[in-house]
């Protein structure tokens, strides 16, 4: 499998429920990201990783945790969200964070908050 | 900071029409600039990018944009457009710093219609 995958696509959860998004990348890449996109809105920046390093985030609610247990997965934990948090979630990967690097991006998880 | 204003929302057009959509930015330093495409239901793939030389960046599936310096813009265009163009399309820009952000624009719907 190559370039940036994203499990699950959908996730419909409930606003006690806790759920984990997943992003894997195959392109050997050091620094992943997490964006929001919400409809009319631009993308938003969560978090950047770069050598499993959490350098940027972008005053995300608590509700939110990344963990990056290496430079090839990325994660990120829900628990006690809100229907406003009802997105698509992206994931992006580049060879590192910053300079003329390009972000290659994986499909998405639509997230509804019920 | 960087700013990124994509002046239409929406652009409709029939099959073989050129079209442009409109990006300008705002930035104190230089800046690299991108455009990604996002077809329904997929993540952002990247178009093409301008970091230095030529002002004139050809990208994939006959796609093309010029930077203007001194209009800070950065326009993409595309002689004869096909149905399967129907995307959205986002212009993003990032300072020339060490860790500076990808900063996106809100988006411009392409319908082409036969």
């Amino acid at each position: 499998e190559t370039g940036v995958t994203q499990t699950p696509r959908h996730l419909v959860m409930g606003m006690t429920n806790k759920k984990s998004l997943k992003c894997e990348q195959h392109l050997g890449h050091n620094a992943m990201y997490w964006y929001k996109q919400s409809a009319k809105k631009p993308l938003e920046l969560m978090f950047v990783y770069s050598l499993e390093e959490r350098v940027e985030n972008n005053s995300v609610p608590s509700r939110f945790s990344p963990e990056c247990p290496n430079s090839s997965h990325l994660f990120l934990h829900l628990h006690t969200l809100q229907p406003e948090d009802s997105a698509l979630y992206l994931c992006a990967s580049s060879t590192r964070q910053g300079g003329t690097d390009t972000q290659y991006f994986g499909p998405g998880t639509r997230l509804t908050v019920l | 900071a960087q700013s990124v204003t994509q002046l239409d929302s929406q652009v409709p057009v029939f099959e073989e029409a050129p079209v442009e959509l409109r990006c300008n930015y705002s930035s104190s330093v230089s800046v690299y600039l991108f455009w990604y495409v996002q077809y329904p239901n997929q993540g952002l793939q990247l178009l093409l990018k301008y970091l230095s030389g030529s002002t004139l960046v050809k990208g994939i599936n006959g796609f093309e944009a010029e930077f203007n310096k001194s209009q800070t813009s950065f326009h993409l265009r595309k002689p004869s457009v096909h149905i399967s163009d129907t995307a959205e399309y986002f212009c993003a820009v990032k300072g020339q710093g060490g860790s500076e952000k990808l900063v996106f624009g809100k988006g411009t719907k392409l319908t082409v219609n036969p």
